[in-house]
């Protein structure tokens, strides 16, 4: 049992080039979301989704797209990478969307920098 | 929890002494904390949780305290080990499917 895959484990990127963070959970979850970690400081919600096809904001959207075909896959998307998107990325999953939430299954991280 | 900047906040503890870890946490509507333990270079891992209607809640050499009437959360780590050392966030639900956490503190077990 997998739990919560994250590729690639490291990036670098110039800026304004694009790239694509991928996400997959084996765990049937419905709850999936992205946070993003800098030195110092805690975790910051991203985006994040309840099920296939629904997404949502988190604390700080702005230069990231995500969608969710699928209930496994949930891919972070940077269109035009910038300096201030060097971070550490981690991917997390729980098993129901309920609004009491649930505990989250972490993925081992992508460590992101962006030249 | 509450954001402490550029520098995570610090315990150090001898091997088999208890820790406690502070959270202060900043909505009176939450209704679900969690602690999470983060090794280096490795995703946080959910340690222990506790919902809004009660006030402790005990698993395996971690307890975890609620007082709501201050907004402050605490983790107890008895007989501390080695293998303790890490970061541990605390984590509020403010509902509408987002968890948000404290910016952390590192335990630094001596042996």
């Amino acid at each position: 049992n997998a739990g919560v895959t994250q590729t690639p484990k490291f990036q670098v990127l110039k800026t304004g080039q694009s790239m694509t963070l991928q996400c997959a959970q084996d765990m049937n979850h419905e709850y999936m979301s992205w946070y993003r970690q800098d030195p110092g400081m805690g975790l910051r919600l991203i985006h994040y989704s309840v099920g296939a096809g629904i997404t949502d904001q988190g604390e700080v959207p702005n230069g990231y797209n995500v969608s969710r075909s699928t209930t496994e896959d949930f891919p972070l998307r940077l269109l035009s990478a910038a300096p201030s998107q060097t971070s550490v990325y981690f991917c997390a999953s729980s098993l129901t969307a309920s609004t009491t939430n649930e505990k989250l299954f972490f993925g081992s991280g992508t460590q992101l920098s962006v030249l | 929890g509450e954001s402490v900047g550029l520098h995570l906040p610090t315990l150090s503890v001898q091997e088999g002494d208890n820790s406690i870890i502070n959270c202060a946490y900043s909505n009176s509507a939450s209704d679900y904390f969690i602690w999470y333990k983060q090794e280096s270079g490795k995703g946080p891992q959910f340690i222990i949780d506790i919902r809004s209607n009660m006030d402790k809640r005990q698993g395996q050499r971690v307890t975890v305290l609620l007082n709501k009437t201050v907004k402050h959360l605490s983790l107890q780590i008895a007989a501390t080990q080695p293998g303790d050392s890490a970061v541990y966030f605390c984590a509020e639900n403010t509902g509408g499917f987002k968890t948000i956490f404290g910016a952390g503190t590192r335990l630094f077990v001596k042996a």
